[in-house]
């Protein structure tokens, strides 16, 4: 197992264009994560997933923010409609339960 | 509401050093404590975790301890290197997500 994968690395978009992220995790990890960091900040979180089920979305999350997990396997974050105020590092992990937690490389997103 | 909080948040030690990195937490109702190191730009690897029944973890230099009961916890670094330049994180989760903290800056210097 290669660990958790998140592609693409990098991103640089336009204002108002919709982006899509994915998240491979660690093969029967039942949770997924997706967290974003700003410069100098730690990560915050924006919502989980066991198995295929969305369990918690954080009030960051917000109405132009969208992730899925379809078969409790990878992940997608979609954001439409991109502000500048998006640019960020996001990061997906995943776990067994309330175990040790797996971080990817993350994708940096530009909005210009 | 749970809150992490780190200090330093920067340090800059002389190779050689041993060194404590601080978290504190608000919420002693938390299942696992987690240090992380986050290099420049990248994401963050795992160094160490402690469940809620554990008081201490060790992996090669690095040691960290847990008070649940005073919502602390400490990374001991043993003999610093250059190449443990990093950001360090804490993060506590209960029964779902983990909350981290805003991190340690650290440089050690030849």
């Amino acid at each position: 197992d290669t660990g958790v994968s998140q592609n693409p690395r990098h991103k640089i978009t336009k204002r108002g264009q919709n982006v899509t992220f994915r998240c491979d995790p660690i093969s029967e990890h039942n949770r997924l994560y997706w967290y974003r960091q700003t410069l100098g900040q730690g990560p915050e979180f924006l919502t989980y997933f066991q198995n295929e089920a969305q369990l918690e979305k954080s009030r960051l999350l917000s109405d132009r923010f969208s992730a899925e997990r379809p078969k409790g396997s990878f992940s997608t974050l979609e954001i439409q409609r991109t502000e500048q105020g998006d640019s960020a590092m996001y990061l997906c992990a995943s776990s067994l339960l309330e175990t040790e937690a797996f971080f990817g490389q993350g994708t940096r997103l530009t909005v210009v | 509401k749970q809150e992490v909080t780190q200090i330093p948040a920067a340090l800059s030690v002389p190779e050689g050093e041993n060194l404590v990195l601080n978290c504190s937490f608000t919420d002693s109702a938390i299942y696992n404590l987690q240090w992380f190191r986050q290099d420049p730009g990248k994401g963050l690897t795992s160094l160490l975790l402690i469940q809620s029944s554990q008081r201490e973890q060790t992996s090669g230099r690095l040691n960290a301890s847990l008070d649940k009961s005073s919502g602390r916890s400490t990374l001991y670094i043993a003999a610093s290197q250059p190449g443990d330049s990093a950001t360090y994180l804490c993060a506590v989760s209960g029964t779902d997500k983990l909350i981290f903290g805003t991190g340690t800056r650290l440089q050690v210097f030849p």
